[in-house]
């Protein structure tokens, strides 16, 4: 079975500034993918970030960016230059090959003006 | 990016009675689905994959005789919540993707209350 693990329930970052989201998974499968999603208030899920997990170059996309440490187990997002529309809660989120997401128990990012 | 709709959006039933929640996938055709639950400031649970044709399988601990899926068609999926109890009040959500293809797709989610 797998697991993914956060453990930051809640973060704060100054507007501008930068801030990192930890995030470790337990996992026997060799192929897998690796995401962090944003969920607002509207609860709708938001990808912000993809990784396949054969692929070493860690994924960019724009101002979020990621640490994936496939030997350690570990998917960190940062997220540069935060804006105030980046305050969601933020799940990461390991799939494996049939399509099925297992989430972790999310961090609550606040970003203060 | 692909869509993937959910009705109703929120919907209020007695106790004992049965809701119906549909997962619809807009513009592609999807042999599988997959049903999460969410409680209020928790996260995602997975609590089945719905396979278009044939019987879904349930996570461990998932009543199936509770939570009725049927895939009739490539395109949508259905979540019957029977006999349904204020426990069962909760935040559901499908996901969908294209076959051969490792991206899904989040519906909007469901607001079940039941009281």
């Amino acid at each position: 079975a797998q697991t993914v693990t956060q453990s930051q329930p809640e973060m704060s970052v100054q507007e501008a500034e930068t801030v990192t989201l930890s995030c470790t998974y337990d996992t026997s499968e060799s192929n897998y993918y690796l995401f962090w999603y944003k969920q607002p208030p509207s609860r709708q899920m938001i990808l912000v970030i993809r990784q396949e997990a054969y692929k070493q170059q860690n994924a960019t996309e724009n101002r979020f960016s990621v640490n994936f440490q496939k030997a350690a187990k570990s998917f960190s997002l940062k997220i540069s230059d935060s804006q105030l529309g980046d305050t969601a809660m933020y799940f990461c989120a390991f799939m494996n090959m049939g399509n099925q997401f297992y989430f972790g128990t999310g961090t609550s990012l606040t970003v203060i003006p | 990016g692909a869509v993937v709709s959910q009705h109703p959006s929120w919907v209020i039933c007695k106790s004992g009675t049965s809701v119906k929640i549909e997962c619809r996938s807009l513009d592609f055709q999807a042999t599988t689905m997959f049903w999460y639950r969410q409680f209020p400031k928790q996260s995602l649970m997975l609590m089945a994959t719905s396979n278009e044709g044939s019987k879904a399988t349930y996570e461990q601990g998932v009543e199936k005789d509770k939570f009725l899926i049927n895939h009739a068609s490539l395109t949508l999926s259905t979540l019957t919540v029977t006999s349904a109890h204020p426990e069962d009040s909760s935040f559901y959500i499908c996901s969908a993707g294209p076959p051969s293809n490792y991206e899904q797709y989040f519906g909007p989610g469901t607001r079940l209350t039941v009281t």
